[in-house]
């Protein structure tokens, strides 16, 4: 148990639904992100929240869109999928500060297929 | 374009000996290294971080870093069937960015 979990674990959704992913960290931290692991590629970087304000959305298209009410929930709000979007999702958090060495803990993440 | 590279694999070791993974990185004012270990299905989970040259070794785990050649590498001791796993790269580059790398999917055969 990472102290970041995530919800749901798994997620069949049409081309045409709505649904969100929930993430929620126990750890204090004041960084949350969501990343997305496609077979055989590394790791993309969503978006990055740092204090609730969003720092970083890596050019990722407007069917995802996030939502962080504090420093502790995250949201990734889904609309419109095409099947190139089935992959699993990634929520991390960590202490982002001058001390702090920025090591992300990740949740269980959530397998989604878009059909 | 900032990059870590990782050999894809598989890496296949017999049980009992040293696993050696490898990655490289662009940033040259990257600073904190980590390695995360992934089993199929599941979420990565750090397992090693190293911050300055040299070596850093938890248990089994031996984490090196040589920045001057911009290179990480982790070493396994006694490699058990259980550390069969994906393991990734990850560097926290010099704009507070964290890079990770493709992975190198090890077996470890009994």
């Amino acid at each position: 148990e990472t102290g970041v979990t995530q919800t749901p674990r798994h997620l069949v959704m049409g081309m045409t639904n709505k649904k969100s992913l929930k993430c929620e960290q126990h750890l204090g931290h004041n960084a949350m992100y969501w990343y997305k692991q496609s077979a055989k590629k590394p790791l993309e970087l969503m978006f990055v929240y740092n204090f609730k304000e969003q720092t970083e959305n890596n050019s990722v298209p407007s069917r995802f869109s996030p939502e962080c009410p504090n420093s502790s929930h995250l949201f990734l709000h889904l609309h419109t999928l095409q099947p190139e979007d089935s992959a699993l999702y990634l929520c991390a958090s960590s202490q982002v500060s001058e001390l702090a060495k920025n090591i992300q803990y990740f949740g269980a993440g959530t397998r989604l297929s878009v059909l | 374009q900032k990059e870590v590279e990782q050999n894809s694999g598989p890496l296949s070791v017999p049980e009992g000996a040293i696993a050696s993974l490898n990655c490289t990185y662009s940033d040259r004012g990257s600073q904190s290294f980590f390695w995360y270990r992934q089993y199929s299905g599941k979420s990565p989970e750090l397992i090693m971080s190293i911050y300055s040259n040299g070596d850093q070794e938890d248990g089994r785990f031996t984490a090196q870093l040589n920045k001057a050649s911009q290179y990480v590498s982790l070493l396994i001791r006694d490699s058990q069937p259980s550390d069969s796993a994906t393991y990734l790269c990850a560097v926290n580059e010099e704009d507070n960015d964290m890079r990770f790398g493709a992975g190198t999917r090890l077996t470890v055969k009994p």
